[in-house]
């Protein structure tokens, strides 16, 4: 089955302590994302990567880190995580870079940081 | 620079009404306009796009949208609401920057009551 998989789908952590979500897809997709939903706001791109060894800023990616090593993989790292970040975390691939390309969503990861 | 727009947070129907949620988009490109679904603790599921094929897009779970130009609208309707319609609708727009990221409105909630 054609799917975005994320790990872990809950977490409660605590100031400081440094913790990493994974994401993994395994339709060949050369485009991944990362966003942060919170109420009232919709979803806000994080960082977004175009290709293996290939990562960017998106609107928001104060506080976090990503990496690209293989092309199904695209964890998001938070050094250092803090109350703001506490938040719904959506992965997304897609096929390429096309405007009209369809983005494929991971059923989401709820962080609470204490 | 893109934007989108969603009016009303909370739309309630009944079942068997019509379903009508809004969507206003601003883009300085050719908008590609996409229409989500979240249903509770799930990822964000494609109903539809706008991929200037045609202006009036037929999706999943009869669900379709018409694109109007002169109105910068992408709004969505279904004629007869189901119980199982209850969910979280977002719209957005693929636009430039963040690898032709996504940018999305707020999202409506829709509540189906009997």
């Amino acid at each position: 089955e054609a799917q975005v998989t994320q790990n872990p789908r809950y977490l409660i952590t605590v100031t400081g302590k440094k913790l990493t979500v994974t994401c993994s897809q395994n339709m060949n997709h050369e485009y991944m994302s990362w966003y942060r939903q919170d109420p009232g706001l919709g979803l806000r791109q994080i960082y977004y990567s175009m290709n293996v060894e290939v990562t960017d800023k998106g609107d928001v990616p104060e506080g976090y880190k990503v990496s690209r090593k293989e092309k199904r993989n695209f964890p998001l790292i938070l050094e250092s995580p803090s109350p703001n970040q506490t938040s719904l975390y959506f992965c997304a691939s897609r096929v390429g870079t096309r405007r009209t390309d369809t983005q494929y969503f991971g059923p989401g990861t709820r962080l609470t940081v204490l | 620079a893109q934007s989108v727009t969603q009016l009303g947070s909370h739309v309630s129907v009944s079942e068997g009404a019509l379903v009508l949620l809004r969507c206003n988009y601003s883009s300085s490109v050719p908008p590609y306009l996409f229409w989500y679904v979240q249903y509770p603790n799930q990822g964000l599921q494609l109903l539809l796009k706008y991929t200037s094929a045609a202006t009036l897009v037929k999706g999943i779970n009869g669900f379709e949208a018409e694109f109007k130009k002169s109105e910068t609208s992408f709004h969505l309707t279904k004629p007869s609401a189901h119980m199982s319609d209850a969910a979280e609708y977002f719209c957005a727009v693929s636009g430039l920057g963040g690898g032709n990221k996504l940018t999305f409105g707020t999202g409506t909630q829709l509540k189906v009551e009997l």
